[in-house]
């Protein structure tokens, strides 16, 4: 089946405008996770929803960044007045959830590339 | 809290000799381990996992990993690099307990194999 989509694959944008980023996990997948990979800082856990639960939202580095998941499925990134340091490329990931004594394997969408002037 | 660490930004191996990438670890009670790979201008794929049982894991393209609790390891390993191994590599914990615990990776170690 389909895996992990993202879009758009590239975005580039001005300092201060707002940025939206989609991601489409695997259909049946309740769990899905939002990271930010900047060179040579690895990857960065920002957000994570599990089905209907409060979502995890201690990785989001300011109040800039917001996450929203509807229907369970569909999730999007918004970074509002977008920063040169927001430059990075943003993963999303799913995942089901729980799988007990299996544990979880993430995969991975081919992210989201941002580049901020 | 938990944490991982990869302690080596980049190896170095010959194409035929066997490498290690290092994973240690940090967790309250007992871990799952996992390493992803990223190809380069692909995305981050699964390479395997350890859950509990036999601590030497084998996963996706001849690679291994084995688990050692005294010392809080988890290194990847492969008998016969190739160059097409040459990509970065992640390590990843997270706690076994507790319902939902998040997934903590490391910086990541890029591995290049040397023709």
């Amino acid at each position: 089946g389909a895996g992990v989509s993202q879009s758009p694959s590239n975005k580039v944008t001005e300092k201060g405008k707002d940025v939206e980023l989609r991601c489409d996990p695997i259909s049946g997948h309740t769990a899905l996770y939002w990271y930010r990979q900047s060179l040579g800082q690895g990857l960065e856990f920002l957000i994570y929803f599990q089905g209907n639960s409060a979502p995890d939202k201690s990785g989001l580095p300011s109040d800039r960044f917001s996450a929203e998941r509807t229907g369970g499925s569909v999730s999007t990134l918004t970074i509002q007045r977008t920063q040169q340091e927001d430059s990075a490329v943003y993963l999303c990931a799913s995942s089901v959830f729980p799988q007990g004594a299996r544990g979880e394997t993430q995969y991975f969408g081919p992210g989201t590339r941002l580049l901020v002037l | 809290a938990q944490s991982v660490a990869q302690p080596e930004d980049q190896v170095n191996v010959a194409e035929g000799n066997p490498l290690t990438v290092k994973c240690t670890y940090s967790v309250s009670g007992n871990p799952y381990l996992f390493w992803y790979v990223q190809y380069p201008n692909r995305g981050l794929q699964f390479l395997l996992k350890y859950i509990t049982g036999d601590n030497l894991v084998k996963g996706s393209y001849g690679f291994e990993a084995e688990f050692n609790k005294s010392q809080t390891s988890f290194h990847l390993k492969k008998p016969s690099a190739l160059v097409s191994d040459s990509a970065l590599y992640f390590c990843a914990v997270r706690a076994s307990s507790g319902g939902y615990q998040k997934v903590t990776f490391g910086i990541g170690t890029k591995l290049q194999v040397i023709p």
